[in-house]
């Protein structure tokens, strides 16, 4: 199993460019999840989704945007970068039931200028 | 809503001693579980550890275990002969019990950085 893979690794924006976050998992969970981590910060949860067709807003969705039309891909998407937006940001996902471990991607730094 | 404190930003150990990391946490709900996550220069989040509230024994896991204290709210990682290779940043997470009503979210701390000295 891959686990959850992201991409891309790292990625610059110009301000008000958009990109898409891609997230993969392959361990056929339902939940999936997006994190941001600012520098020196835990991590703040964006958006998450409970299975296909079902997603909901997590601490921080503003200027954010996610779908979730299959179990195994998450993307994340943001309109009109903002330098506010520069982060780390983590894809996870976990199973519905005990014990709910989380499974992180590897994280893709993202920075706009 | 429930809040993660780790109130040590920053905390240093001798390879092959014992390091305690502290962590809090605020809620009103009976069942949820609560996870040390250890996260080194990679970024890479890797679990450590992993306590459900109902168990009152706390868990291990080779040199790490937990002190939980569910009256108090308070959740320790115990990392004992630390090894080079555990600096990192360790963040404890909590997580309530969906099936009881709560979210599914993982609520993190801010984190503390372990730098380990040989």
């Amino acid at each position: 199993n891959a686990g959850v893979t992201q991409t891309p690794k790292f990625r610059i924006l110009k301000i008000g460019q958009s990109m898409t976050l891609q997230c993969t998992q392959d361990m056929n969970h339902n939940y999936m999840y997006w994190y941001r981590q600012d520098p020196g910060m835990g991590l703040k949860l964006i958006y998450y989704s409970v299975g296909a067709g079902i997603t909901d807003k997590g601490e921080v969705p503003n200027g954010y945007n996610v779908s979730r039309s299959t179990t195994e891909d998450f993307p994340l998407r943001l309109e009109l970068a903002a330098p506010s937006q520069t982060s780390v940001y983590f894809c996870a996902s976990s199973y519905p039931l005990e014990p709910y471990e989380q499974y992180f991607g590897p994280g893709t730094r993202l920075t706009v200028t | 809503a429930q809040t993660v404190t780790q109130s040590q930003p920053e905390m240093s150990v001798q390879e092959a001693e014992t390091v305690t990391l502290s962590c809090t946490y605020d809620t009103s709900e009976s069942d949820y579980y609560l996870f040390w996550y250890k996260q080194p220069p990679s970024r890479q989040m890797i679990l450590v550890i992993r306590q459900e509230a109902y168990k009152q024994q706390n868990a291990t896991e080779n040199r790490f275990s937990v002190n939980f204290q569910k009256a108090a709210k308070s959740f320790s990682l115990k990392i004992s002969d630390s090894q080079l290779g555990d600096a990192a940043m360790y963040f404890c997470a909590y997580r309530s019990d969906h099936t009881q009503g709560g979210s599914e979210k993982l609520v993190f701390g801010k984190g503390t950085k372990l730098t380990v000295n040989p």
